[in-house]
């Protein structure tokens, strides 16, 4: 079946530094979102990513979607301790179909 | 306040017991899901209903049951049939179905058998 990796499963690094994980997946999709899960949270919608080679931005976050479609990153400028947590991606082959959560990057900043 | 709520937050259960885990949603959404999360995993899909009275099985279906009455309500009965129940389960609602729909979590219910 349908499989989105996600790399690295950990992240540590020092407050100011970059950070960046990748999604993955074999098979081309038609969408895909990023959730941010902090401690002891629930997953939080963050953005959705739907054409090819698109590049979204939030304040420190930059999202981009491969143009084949098949891979995707979040890279995190100058890290503060409030981007601590777990982010996830989920991408689906079919827009009919369920989203599939990549096991996600848990990040851990240190002041 | 609109959301979605589960409870209870902690919840114990003695082996070969089934439980019943609440979800509720006041966000007027007809997609809702039940989630699966272990430590290091990522999240797994029980059941979905995009609609009332209509559900279908997720990736990891077997031992549970789930029922959509209400527009509102998506219950999850985890019964003794599930080999390891012992997780974090996460209710989930969207606008609509599919995959293009933004998904509202709830705050989560964990489940431990003793």
């Amino acid at each position: 079946g349908q499989q989105v990796m996600q790399i690295p499963q950990y992240q540590h690094v020092q407050e100011g530094e970059d950070f960046t994980t990748y999604c993955n997946s074999s098979t081309t999709l038609s969408n895909i979102q990023w959730y941010k899960q902090r401690p002891g949270g629930h997953p939080v919608f963050l953005i959705q990513l739907v054409k090819s080679g698109e590049v979204k931005k939030q304040k420190r976050l930059t999202f981009q979607f491969g143009e084949a479609k098949k891979n995707s990153s979040l890279h995190i400028t100058a890290t503060q301790t409030t981007d601590v947590g777990t982010y996830f991606c989920a991408g689906s082959e079919g827009s009919q179909g369920n989203l599939i959560f990549g096991k996600g990057t848990k990040l851990s900043v240190k002041p | 306040d609109g959301g979605i709520t589960q409870s209870p937050k902690y919840l114990f259960r003695k082996e070969g017991q089934n439980v019943t885990l609440s979800c509720e949603q006041n966000l007027n959404h007809d997609a809702m899901y039940w989630y699966r999360q272990d430590p290091g995993q990522g999240l797994r899909l029980i059941y979905y209903s995009q609609i009332v009275n209509d559900f279908q099985k997720g990736d990891i279906a077997e031992g549970y049951s789930v029922s959509r009455e209400k527009k509102e309500s998506f219950p999850l009965t985890v019964t003794s049939a599930q080999k390891n129940p012992t997780a974090f389960y996460l209710c989930a609602s969207s606008r609509g179905g599919g995959s293009y729909n933004e998904q509202f979590f709830g705050p989560g219910t964990r489940l431990t058998v003793l």
